[in-house]
């Protein structure tokens, strides 16, 4: 299996500051098909997961642009340029290039 | 828009049975994959199992092979999740989600087994 580890587990920021969280896998997640199967999510509480990264640098549609992803291989970051009080939760990063579907332990955002 | 709504949890016995369903709307379901991925309140997020849509390629996670069935109805826009042989570590909140990787994610349906 895929082991995708986060860092860090937790992250204190201040509005208007940048932020970025790490994700590591533990092979390559580029796929013959030239694209990269990594995938950024946040969850805020008492809701599901949202995406708002998907193959490694494609924000989903509604996602601020102040958010980012980068990387490759099996090295990746999920950037905020400006952290708002709406970007608390819980980061979660995951891969989709093998089955199981493996995710990340999450990064706590808090203000 | 894309729903997708997530029934059929509850309390049960560790050995016993359920099934989960999750219906979709705004898309054409019988194109999609769909997964469902289990999280422990307050713990981190496990993918269970996917299925695509003429149900031809289907897979597992390991701690659930053998003892969880994921099915489709396109019909009924309908996903299914049989789950038997329950253990207290099946426990948590099942969200169903749309698509090769999940993009939509259902609220989820709170499992749990417990004597």
């Amino acid at each position: 299996d895929v082991v995708m580890t986060q860092t860090p587990l937790y992250l204190s920021v201040t509005p208007g500051q940048p932020a970025s969280i790490s994700c590591k896998s533990s092979q390559s997640l580029l796929n013959s098909d030239g694209n990269t199967y990594l995938f950024w999510y946040r969850q805020k509480p008492g809701q599901p997961p949202q995406l708002l990264i998907y193959e490694l640098f494609n924000r989903f549609p509604g996602v601020p642009d102040r958010f980012s992803g980068s990387g490759s291989g099996t090295d990746f970051t999920l950037k905020i340029s400006r952290v708002e009080p709406e970007d608390v939760g819980v980061y979660y990063c995951m891969q989709s290039i093998q089955p199981p579907l493996t995710f990340g332990g999450g990064t706590k955002v808090e203000i | 828009e894309v729903q997708l709504v997530e029934s059929g949890g509850g309390l049960v016995q560790p050995g016993g049975s359920l099934r989960l369903s999750c219906v979709g709307s705004g898309f054409t379901f019988s194109n999609d994959w769909m997964h469902w991925v289990r999280q422990v309140p307050g713990k981190g997020l496990l993918w269970v199992a996917r299925i695509n849509g003429d149900e031809t390629n289907i897979r597992y996670a390991d701690s659930v092979k053998g003892r969880f069935i994921i099915s489709r109805d396109n019909a009924k826009n309908t996903l299914f999740l049989q789950m038997n042989s329950l253990r207290a570590e099946d426990t948590g909140v099942y969200y169903c989600t749309r698509g090769g990787s999940p993009f939509y994610w259902g609220q989820g349906t709170l499992v749990t087994v417990s004597s």
